[in-house]
């Protein structure tokens, strides 16, 4: 099973900042098969990027994924108060099972 | 639109049963796998299960195997989850969500709003 490790746990930002949120996979995995969600409280998650780097439909370009191998990178660029939530990485290199980060959240400073 | 609602919730009791329902609309049901995916309260996610579109391949977390089966019914555009012999740690928001194309690619969208799952005596 690969483990994602996200850091931080916690990230406080200012709207207008940019936010860099890390994904770390216990074994290397091709780009095409890392996602980024985010959550919202009371809301079920919404699928952000793809294939580490490919916005998914609706989601402004402020959003943008890169890395490869074991390292993937989430930015968020000038944060709007709408971007305070929980991001979650996710994998599928290897599945079953398909496993998720711990997440990470960013609360306003 | 593209929709799915989730309904079949509730408490029970440890060693009890239940079966969720997922409602799609607005697109080609038996076109996308479809998946069931956990959120205990207070905690991160966790994939439980998905299915081919056709419904002949299924696949589940070590968490479940052997509890709960998932299941679809094209015909109704309706997917289920059916949890037996269930435990206090499976206590959580229940998540339906389709496959984000129809190409098999395991990236979840959209989801549905979650229904809430509660094990307790």
């Amino acid at each position: 099973e690969i483990v994602l490790t996200q850091s931080p746990d916690t990230l406080s930002l200012s709207p207008g900042e940019r936010a860099t949120l890390s994904c770390r996979a216990s074994q290397s995995i091709s780009s095409t098969y890392l996602a980024w969600y985010q959550q919202k409280p009371g809301q079920a998650p919404r699928l952000l990027i793809y294939g580490a780097s490919s916005r998914a439909t609706g989601i402004p370009d402020r959003f943008s994924g890169s890395g490869s191998g074991t390292d993937f990178t989430l930015t968020i660029n000038r944060l709007e108060p709408e971007d305070f939530a929980v991001y979650y990485c996710q994998q599928f290199r290897v599945s079953p099972p398909i496993t998720f980060g711990q997440g990470t959240r960013l609360e306003i400073k | 639109q593209v929709q799915l609602v989730e309904s079949g919730g509730g408490l029970v009791k440890p060693g009890g049963s239940l079966r969720l329902s997922c409602a799609a609309s607005g697109f080609t049901f038996r076109d996308y796998y479809m998946t069931w995916i956990r959120q205990a309260p207070g905690k991160g996610l966790e994939w439980i299960s998905y299915i081919s579109d056709s419904g002949r391949a299924t696949y589940y977390a070590d968490s479940v195997k052997g509890r709960f089966t998932i299941s679809r019914d094209n015909a109704k555009n309706s997917l289920y989850l059916q949890m037996d012999s269930l435990r206090a740690e499976d206590t959580a928001i229940y998540y339906c969500a389709r496959d984000r194309s129809s190409t098999n690619c395991y990236e979840f969208d959209p989801w549905g709003q979650g229904t809430l799952v509660t094990v307790s005596s």
